[in-house]
């Protein structure tokens, strides 16, 4: 069965600052999607990047870059220079190729991520 | 509006009462999700219909929930006597095509609360 783990359930930074968020992920499928959404407190789930299995290579979006490394079954998310409106909760979450849910996600547990000014 | 909308916002009803939440996936989609987000089991997956059909329904937590789409479009969510215990977020996502190169457009939820 799939599991994804975000062990930072909590992290507060001083704006500017870099911060990471982890995410690790268990499944049995040779091909996957991996995702990463943002909660921001009023709490609609945004979209904010899609990974297939096949493809490690690093993506970098403005101030957001991702990680991916199968090794280690890894999909981590770098904010540089954080800002206060990246105030959130981060959800990693995993779909499989085939299941009879469609793509149906199963997500972390989340990680709230507190940017003070 | 362009996306995934889902009413009411709120609902407070008392235990024991049938809820009905209603979500209007962004147009065109065919695929469409109910998940569940409560503090102690976090976000859980609870049914996807694919068109009008429900190929999994594995999601849903008793026999008090189910769950309809008509239309293709609009989906009704049924929690029948109500209980404690159902109090969560309850969010709506549809996507395109509903396969695995689909991305998942979430609502802004419904948040239960049953006293």
């Amino acid at each position: 069965a799939q599991k994804v783990t975000q062990a930072q359930t909590e992290i507060s930074v001083v704006e500017k600052e870099d911060v990471t968020l982890d995410c690790v992920y268990e499944t049995r499928d040779t091909t996957y999607y991996l995702f990463w959404y943002k909660q921001p407190p009023s709490g609609e789930l945004v979209f904010l990047i899609r990974r297939n299995s096949f493809d490690e290579q690093n993506e970098i979006s403005g101030r957001y870059s991702w990680n991916f490394q199968k090794s280690t079954s890894s999909f981590n998310f770098t904010i540089t220079a954080s800002q206060v409106v990246d105030s959130a909760v981060y959800f990693c979450a995993l779909s499989e190729a085939w299941h009879n849910a469609g793509n149906m996600l199963t997500f972390g547990g989340g990680t709230r991520l507190m940017v003070k000014p | 509006g362009a996306g995934v909308s889902q009413s009411p916002s709120n609902k407070v009803t008392e235990k024991g009462k049938d809820v009905e939440l209603r979500c209007d996936p962004i147009s065109g989609h065919t695929a469409l999700y109910w998940y569940r987000q409560s503090l102690g089991q976090g976000l859980e997956f609870l049914i996807y219909f694919q068109g009008n059909s429900a190929p999994d329904k594995s999601g849903l937590p008793s026999d008090r929930f189910s769950a309809e789409r008509t239309g293709g479009s609009v989906s009704t969510l049924t929690i029948q006597r109500t209980q404690q215990e159902d109090s969560a977020v309850y969010l709506c996502a549809s996507s395109v095509l509903g396969g695995s190169t689909d991305t998942q457009y979430f609502g802004p939820g419904t948040r239960l609360t049953v006293l």
